[in-house]
């Protein structure tokens, strides 16, 4: 089965300092890939996703993610942190693959992060 | 666009009555999904829906949970008879055919059950 593992319940960075936050996956077959946004009293937002191709994916508001399928890693990333990135993020895998009808997403359980001014 | 619409924002009953909550999904999409997230679990997809068929119920915790989606506008998710552990926030997602499961997310429903 797919699954997804954040390792930090929580990340603290300075303004302006780069940001990582964890993921590692666990698929059979070649895996789709997601980050999502979740802002206080919000729903989830989509950041970005990769399903082929290059492994740096570049999403929304700056932010990256780094594929690496040698160490099973999808980590987030952006080069210059700001205050209002402060939110939980969650990584997600997709179950089954093609393109026919929606699958069902598992998501991680989420990391606070949080941007210090 | 609207986005995912949900209704009632907000839901504060006591125990044992029926609750109702409702998702309008995003026109054109073919998918929807309902969530419960807590502090203590997380975020649990409860049942999913194809083209309005539902495809896997699984994580509908028990039989005093049940979902509709009688058309392509519209869903229901009902708890008869509601219990504190129940509290949570519910979210519904839609997804466009073909988009290789983007989600798109409503603002939740904030249930309270006393």
């Amino acid at each position: 089965a797919q699954s997804v593992a954040q390792p930090e319940d929580q990340v603290n960075v300075a303004e302006g300092n780069p940001l990582t936050v964890k993921c590692t996956y666990s698929v059979s077959g070649n895996p789709y890939l997601f980050w999502y946004v979740q802002y206080p009293n919000r729903g989830l937002q989509f950041l970005l996703k990769y399903i082929t191709g290059d492994n740096l994916v570049k999403g929304s508001y700056g932010f990256e993610a780094e594929f690496n399928k040698s160490q099973t890693s999808y980590h987030l990333k952006k080069p210059s942190a700001l205050v209002s990135d402060s939110a939980l993020y969650f990584c997600a895998v997709r179950e089954g693959t093609g393109y026919s009808s929606a699958s069902k997403i598992i998501f991680g359980s989420g990391t606070r992060l949080s941007i210090r001014p | 666009d609207a986005g995912v619409i949900q209704s009632p924002r907000h839901e504060v009953t006591e125990m044992g009555q029926e609750v109702t909550l409702r998702c309008k999904p995003i026109s054109g999409h073919n998918s929807l999904f309902w969530y419960r997230q807590t502090m203590m679990r997380g975020l649990e997809l409860l049942i999913y829906f194809n083209n309005n068929v539902p495809i896997d119920d699984s994580g509908m915790p028990e039989d005093r949970f049940s979902a509709k989606m009688p058309n392509a506008s519209f869903s229901t998710l009902k708890i008869q008879p509601s219990e504190p552990r129940d509290s949570a926030v519910y979210f519904c997602a839609s997804t466009p055919q073909g988009s290789t499961d983007t989600q798109y997310f409503g603002p939740g429903t904030r249930l309270t059950v006393l």
